[in-house]
């Protein structure tokens, strides 16, 4: 069965530094990987998804992820972080090969100091 | 409209009433799913319809939990005689197809007393 585990529930980075939000992944076969993020009573947006073409994937708003088999990691990044970054992270995977379902990570909460 | 919208955004029943939630999917997507977020935790996934088939229920805690989509657009959720243990977020998302990027609604905050 798929799933993902997201290691730290809580990140706290200063303004201008490195982000980096670790996702490791169980999945019987090639897997979909997607980042979401939700800010305070809202949805989940996407942030970015693997399909299987290139390894190193870009997304909106300067986030990036790495797609690395060999580990079976997923880590979202951002070079310089910005305060409205703060926000929680999802990490999920394509749960059945029929339907589509999205199976989830616990989340990171990311905090951005100034 | 330009994305999933869902209703009410808050709602508080007494244990042991009857809640609908409504989701209203961006026009033309085929796919709908539903999903329970509990305080600090991932989305879990509840329902998936394809059109107004409900293809997938694993999901669904217990039997007082109902999904239905009649038409092929509008969901809604139902829980009969809700328990506290009922209380979170609850999530819609709709996409073209199943393996389609998902785009999430807004969701329902439901606290039961």
């Amino acid at each position: 069965a798929q799933s993902v585990t997201q290691l730290g529930s809580h990140v706290s980075v200063s303004e201008g530094a490195l982000v980096l939000l670790r996702c490791n992944y169980s999945s019987s076969v090639p897997p979909y990987l997607f980042w979401y993020v939700q800010y305070p009573n809202q949805g989940l947006q996407l942030l970015l998804k693997y399909t299987s073409a290139a390894t190193l994937v870009k997304g909106i708003n300067g986030f990036e992820a790495e797609f690395k088999k060999s580990e079976t990691s997923f880590h979202l990044t951002k070079p310089s972080a910005h305060m409205s970054d703060a926000a929680e992270y999802f990490c999920a995977v394509h749960g059945s090969s029929n339907t589509g379902k999205l199976i989830f990570g616990q989340g990171t909460t990311l905090q951005v100091k100034p | 409209g330009a994305g999933v919208s869902q209703s009410p955004r808050y709602k508080v029943a007494k244990r042991g009433q009857d809640v609908a939630l409504r989701c209203d999917p961006i026009s033309g997507h085929v796919s709908l799913f539903w999903y329970q977020q509990a305080l600090g935790q991932g989305p879990e996934f509840l329902t998936y319809f394809q059109n107004e088939a409900q293809l997938d229920k694993s999901g669904l805690p217990s039997d007082r939990f109902f999904a239905e989509r009649p038409e092929g657009s509008v969901s809604t959720l139902k829980i009969q005689r809700t328990q506290q243990e009922d209380s979170a977020v609850y999530l819609c998302a709709s996409s073209v197809q199943g393996w389609d990027t998902q785009y999430f609604g807004p969701g329902t905050r439901l606290t039961v007393l």
